[in-house]
């Protein structure tokens, strides 16, 4: 079976520019979570969707950041503009309902 | 509020020893389950094992093995037989009934040949 896919891997852009990452979750699995990682900490949850619908974005910074799973599979998130502070490892995962969540391979993201 | 703590921001251990990794956890909620990741330098969060709180026995999955502590609130990690590939950060967390995971800070283990 499938992992969890992320792409790109690494990306580097420049303060205020924008990016995107990309996640494939597992078949079948309805929660699709991202998550951002500071070098040093353990991961914080940026938002958890089941299906195309979002669980939590509580700690989402809606003024830059956005994401979207719009046919409940696959699911993008942007920043825009970055700022350096959002040098980071994201992370997402995906999950059963209530259940064990997997990661994929992470986006390693440097904001110069 | 929940909690997870892990004391240990690193561990040494030989090859082919046992290693164990701390992790406490403070709760109110009567259900609730304990995960323990992997994430080497490479960045990837691996799944390791899991122990729900009404489990009767330790959870095992292969060289690893968690001891898990109710009543004490406790569930370290335990790794048998260390290998080099072992060397990693690993992260304790915590799902309540919402089953949103609130993560430990890690501990680095190194293995030394």
């Amino acid at each position: 079976e499938a992992g969890v896919a992320q792409s790109p891997r690494y990306k580097i852009i420049e303060k205020r520019q924008s990016v995107a990452f990309w996640c494939n979750p597992i078949s079948g699995h309805a929660t699709l979570y991202w998550y951002q990682q500071i070098l040093g900490q353990g991961p914080k949850l940026l938002i958890q969707f089941q299906n195309n619908g979002v669980v939590d974005d509580s700690q989402l910074p809606k003024d830059r950041f956005s994401a979207e799973r719009l046919k409940g599979v696959d699911s993008t998130l942007k920043i825009q503009p970055a700022k350096l502070e959002d040098s980071a490892v994201y992370l997402c995962a995906s999950s059963l309902v209530g259940d064990t969540q997997y990661f994929g391979p992470g986006t390693r993201l440097t904001v110069l | 509020a929940q909690k997870i703590t892990q004391t240990q921001p690193g561990m040494f251990v030989q090859e082919k020893e046992a290693v164990t990794l701390d992790c406490t956890y403070d709760t109110s909620d009567p259900s609730y389950g304990l995960f323990w990741y992997k994430q080497p330098s490479s960045g990837e969060m691996i799944f390791l094992i899991y122990q729900g709180s009404y489990d009767q026995q330790n959870a095992t999955e292969g060289r690893y093995s968690l001891n898990f502590q109710k009543a004490r609130k406790s569930a370290n990690l335990v790794i048998s037989a260390s290998q080099l590939g072992d060397s990693a950060m690993y992260f304790c967390a915590f799902g309540g009934n919402n089953r949103k995971l609130i993560w430990g800070l890690g501990t680095s283990l190194a293995v030394n040949p």
